[in-house]
């Protein structure tokens, strides 16, 4: 069974910084996505970032950006430039090629300090 | 265009009460998942549904918990004779697709918060 770890419960920045938060996940498979999507405190889960697993070029939208070690299954969130809008929940997730289930890690909650 | 939209938004019940959750999902969106999150935790995927297909019903955590889709469009979970352990925030997702499209990600409601007393 595919499991999603984040190891980080808790994190915090200093606003205009740049903080890393950290995702592993363990399959067996080759085909793949992964994902980070954010939750404020108003509960609603907003897509960060998506990786295809095939592409090895590392996905980047705006200050986010993600490092995708395939072979480690290791798939960090990058946040530049933080912002206090940034302070969230963030989970990552994995999504098989031909499954439905998305795999969620447990959380890593993220404050922002001014 | 509306996103997903989950109510009530807050549901107060008694311990052994039955209670019906709803999620309307985006227009076009042939799947629709439900998770559970308790309080401080991630996502528990509960149920999946795709089309007309037989829902994945695999997350589903007993007996006491059902849901129902209706085609493409609502769906609603049950959950009878509650208990204390099933107060959370039950999220509804909805996606384009379940296969043709596997990188599309889901879409998310606001979530019903059950509290059970």
């Amino acid at each position: 069974a595919q499991t999603v770890t984040q190891s980080q419960p808790e994190m915090s920045v200093q606003e205009a910084e740049t903080v890393t938060l950290s995702c592993t996940y363990d399959t067996s498979e080759s085909d793949y996505y992964l994902f980070w999507y954010k939750q404020p405190p108003s509960r609603q889960m907003i897509l960060v970032i998506r990786q295809e697993a095939y592409k090895q070029q590392n996905a980047t939208e705006n200050r986010f950006s993600v490092n995708f070690q395939k072979a480690a299954k290791s798939f960090s969130l990058k946040i530049s430039d933080s912002q206090l809008g940034d302070a969230a929940m963030y989970f990552c997730a994995y999504r098989m090629n031909y499954g439905q289930n998305f795999v969620f890690g447990p959380g890593t909650r993220l404050s922002v300090l001014p | 265009g509306a996103g997903v939209s989950q109510s009530p938004s807050n549901k107060v019940t008694e311990k052994g009460k039955d209670v019906e959750l709803r999620c309307d999902p985006i227009s076009g969106h042939t799947a629709l998942y439900w998770y559970r999150q308790r309080l401080g935790q991630g996502l528990e995927f509960l149920i999946y549904f795709q089309g007309n297909s037989a829902p994945d019903k695999s997350g589903l955590p007993s007996d006491r918990f059902s849901a129902e889709r209706t085609g493409e469009s609502v769906s609603t979970l049950t959950i009878q004779r509650t208990q204390q352990e099933d107060s959370a925030v039950y999220l509804c997702a909805s996606s384009p697709t379940g296969t043709a499209s596997v990188d599309q990600p889901q879409h998310f409601g606001d979530g019903t918060r059950l509290s059970i007393l």
